[in-house]
Parts: C-alpha cells; structure tokens; sequence
C-alpha cells in the first residue's frame, strides 16, 4: 500500500518569513496530492491540493509543487502569520478507478509555529 | 446544507462496552471514509464504503464494524471497547466522479477507560 512520510515534525520561523513542508510517496500510481491544516480540536482543513497531471499549483500565499519522478511534493508557505499557526498535514490517494476509491494515506503531521 | 456531520461529539467508555457512531451526509456522495487519529500521527483510515450496502477495510479494521444502510449515513461500531481504541474519530465523504476532495466532519473524541 501507499506510504507517505513527512519531514519536518516540528517547524518555527518568524512572522514573515517563509515555510516549506516536504512530503514523499511510494506509490506511482497515486496521482491526488492534498494539504490540510488542523487547528486544536477542530476536523482537517483542505487548503490546497494538486493532480498529477499539474507540477505547481499556488494560492495567494500558498503553493503546493509536485515531482512525480521523485515521488515528492512540498507545501510552501510566504510571508507566514501568526494565524498560520496549526499542524499540516500532507496526504495521497490513487483515483484511477479499479479498487483505488480514492483512499488517503497521510502523513505523520508538521506542528508549525510562527512567531510574532 | 449541513455537510459531514458526526454523532456523538464527544463520548466515555468503560473497557468492554459497545457503541456506534453515526456519520450523516447531505451532499449525496457515493464514497464515505472512518479514520482514526492519535496523538502525533495523521489519520488513518479504518474502513470505507463506496456505495449502499458496501464496506471495505481499510488500514486499521480490527475491532472495528461499519455498515451502510442508506447512502448518506455511514455506522462505524466498537462492540468490545479496548482502551487502545481512544481516539479521535473521524468521517469523510466523496463524490464518486471527477471530484476528488473529501469533506471531513467535526469529529467524535472517544475515551476507552
């Protein structure tokens, strides 16, 4: 089945700089890349997702980019505010039809803290 | 249009006891999710259904049954509650077309003692 790790687990940067989070898949044949925030208490928040036919995909201050050889994809946060604060999550999932469905597998999670 | 919701929100359990959650969806999706999420981990998924009257397991099953009467509700039952099973659990859905989104519902938190 599909595996995806996330790196960093921890991440703290000042308000206005920039984060980037990394993420890595095993399994070529996923081809659905979403990002979701979760702040304390409350259910996962989609924020940006890319296709596997789209290499970059940005929204205002955030972008997602995406390496199908490498198996790799970064979410990439500019001029962070203090409200970005949350844990990110990075997941996968195969839609090409069969048995697929669609499933998501996530990543271990990235606890970001900005500071005013 | 309430989206995912969740029965109940929060819920305590003596090991050994059973009960079931409700997720209900008013967005006539096709595919419904139940993951599961720990303390410093992603969700994980526990099982799926991908229409009426059809259930799959998915990364983490044991202890865990699902049933699909309707298509906008989705049962997720614990009948013997193991205080490995606190959790926070939660429900998504999906349309089964060219939308791959899934919108997740507010969660339930279940403590096993």
């Amino acid at each position: 089945g599909e595996n995806v790790e996330q790196h960093p687990s921890t991440l703290s940067v000042q308000e206005g700089d920039s984060a980037v989070i990394k993420c890595t898949y095993s399994d070529s044949a996923s081809n659905y890349f979403p990002w979701y925030k979760q702040e304390l208490g409350k259910r996962p928040q989609l924020i940006i997702d890319i296709r596997s036919n789209v290499g970059e995909k940005k929204d205002q201050r955030i972008a997602v980019t995406l390496n199908k050889t490498a198996k790799h994809f970064s979410l990439h946060i500019t001029e962070t505010q203090p409200e970005d604060s949350a844990v990110y999550f990075c997941a996968a999932s195969n839609n090409a039809g069969g048995t697929s469905y669609g499933k998501l597998t996530f990543g271990q999670g990235t606890i970001l803290t900005v500071h005013p | 249009n309430a989206g995912v919701t969740q029965t109940p929100k929060f819920r305590v359990l003596k090991t050994g006891q059973s009960m079931t959650l409700l997720c209900a969806q008013d967005m006539n999706h096709e595919y419904m999710y139940w993951y599961r999420q720990d303390p410093g981990m992603g969700l994980r998924l526990i099982h799926y259904s991908v229409g009426e009257g059809t259930t799959a397991k998915g990364e983490v099953p044991d202890g865990y049954n699902v049933s699909r009467l309707k298509k906008q509700n989705f049962l997720l039952g614990l009948e013997s509650a193991a205080p490995s099973q606190t959790s926070v659990y939660f429900c998504a859905s999906r349309d089964r077309g060219r939308g791959y989104e899934q919108y997740f519902g507010p969660g339930t938190r279940l403590t096993v003692t």
